[in-house]
């Protein structure tokens, strides 16, 4: 089965660093190329960041929203992601999510269930 | 970056209505469309892919249509549990985007 389970979220000030995981396991993980989206509460989902895969030389790339503040990364021998999140602002206020893209359509499955980040003085 | 627009943003309905909901993307997209499912407090999960795609244990009254710029999902006979919201996604580039969401509620 395949899942994805995030982790890390808190409660933290704004100015602040936290650093979320997401633990993979069901498939090949080396090969597949992962993402953050995010959620504020009673808001739409959007997309924060995404790494490619060492074939593709690990290529990164983020919402303009984050960039220069968030740092996803990998470690393909644990099967982990992280996502470093650096100059926290209130609006960062939101449950992230890890996921992965499938086939030629490069769709999202599955989601993790999600870890909240609380920016908050 | 290739805006998505939902429409409506909301709607309410009966058990047993046709439901549709569109979908336009700034520009073309060709079929790189995905469409999901959020009920409250869980996370998406995929019903649509590759614009009419259904994704294996999906009911067959989902369906999706549209190539280019212009998508629908149609739910042809709403069930109870269809009651969520539906995200439009296109994956045709970077930054991939959502359209804002779909609420279907209960009339």
């Amino acid at each position: 089965e395949v899942q994805l389970v995030e982790s890390g979220g808190g409660l933290v000030q704004p100015g602040g660093s936290l650093k979320l995981s997401c633990a993979a396991s069901g498939f090949r993980f080396s090969d597949s190329a992962m993402h953050w989206v995010r959620q504020a509460s009673g808001k739409g989902l959007e997309w924060v960041a995404f790494i490619r895969s060492k074939a593709k030389n690990y290529a990164t790339v983020y919402a303009a929203s984050v960039q220069g503040r968030f740092t996803i990364s990998r470690d393909d021998s644990n099967n982990m992601v992280y996502l470093q999140m650096n100059s926290l602002k209130i609006e960062d206020t939101a449950v992230y999510y890890c996921t992965r893209p499938i086939g030629p359509a490069n769709y999202f499955d599955p989601w993790g269930q999600g870890t909240l980040v609380t920016v908050s003085s | 970056d290739i805006q998505m627009t939902q429409s409506p943003s909301s709607l309410s309905a009966s058990v047993g209505d046709r439901v549709t909901i569109t979908c336009r993307a700034r520009q073309s997209i060709s079929t790189y469309l995905n469409w999901y499912q959020q009920k409250p407090g869980r996370a998406p999960k995929v019903l649509i892919y590759g614009a009419s795609s259904l994704e294996g244990g999906v009911p067959s009254r989902f369906s999706g249509n549209g190539s280019g710029t212009d998508f629908t999902l149609t739910i042809s006979s709403l069930q109870h549990e269809d009651f969520a919201t539906y995200y439009c996604q296109q994956s045709y580039t970077t930054p991939r985007t959502f359209g804002q969401g779909t609420k279907v509620e209960v009339k």
